[in-house]
């Protein structure tokens, strides 16, 4: 079974600063995919940057990056340049790829993190 | 762009009714999923579909059942609605295994 785990309930942060959100992760299949997700007040899920296991390079999208460390099954989502708009419900989520195909796509969520983005 | 439209952002209905949800998306996407989102426990997997009538059972499939006739409609079924079914419902579709595509959620509240 799969398990991620976001252990800050709620963050932080200046506007224009760079803020962190911890994500660690647990499984013991060797091809998985990481993802990020930001859910505004409003509620619908927007999907901010995705992580495949055997990636070399740590991913980025604009001003979110992922710093992935597999050894310490990690996936930490980095904002630089926090923005008043970046105020939402932050969720952490994996997909793992068995070789019998029968994943189906399903996603495995962390309990998500608040950030508050202060003026 | 992919859309994945629930049909309702709010929902109240009594104990003991028979509560439908639906989701359609017009991507042509063959897995389809149901969560629920409760505070402090993220989003927990009800049900998911890989095929046109075919659906598995997710984490927490008690109290619900689904149903899929067609590729892009995907329904949630509450068959007897209890209070502790009160909860956000969010759909999702994909159809690689990089992306997962969302509805903008149902907040369901059973009185």
């Amino acid at each position: 079974a799969q398990k991620i785990t976001q252990t800050q309930p709620g963050m932080f942060v200046q506007e224009k600063e760079a803020v962190t959100l911890d994500c660690t992760y647990d499984t013991s299949d060797q091809s998985y995919g990481l993802f990020w997700y930001k859910q505004p007040s409003s509620g619908e899920m927007i999907f901010l940057i995705y992580q495949g296991s055997y990636d070399e390079q740590n991913a980025t999208e604009g001003r979110y990056s992922l710093n992935f460390q597999k050894a310490r099954k990690s996936a930490n989502l980095v904002i630089s340049a926090s923005q008043l708009g970046d105020s939402a419900m932050y969720f952490c989520a994996m997909r793992v790829f068995n070789a019998g195909g029968t994943s189906y796509g399903k996603l495995t969520f962390g309990q998500g993190t608040i950030l508050t983005v202060h003026p | 762009d992919v859309k994945v439209t629930q049909s309702s952002r709010y929902l109240v209905k009594r104990t003991g009714e028979k509560v439908f949800l639906e989701c359609v998306q017009d991507m042509d996407h063959e897995n389809m999923f149901w969560y629920r989102q409760d505070p402090g426990l993220g989003l927990r997997l009800i049900y998911f579909s890989y095929d046109v009538k075919m659906k598995e059972k997710g984490d927490i499939p008690e109290g619900y059942s689904v149903s899929r006739e067609k590729k892009e409609r995907f329904s949630l079924i509450l068959e007897s609605a209890s209070t502790n079914q009160t909860s956000m419902y969010l759909c999702a579709s994909s159809r690689t295994a990089t992306e997962a595509f969302f509805g903008q959620g149902t907040r369901l509240t059973v009185v």
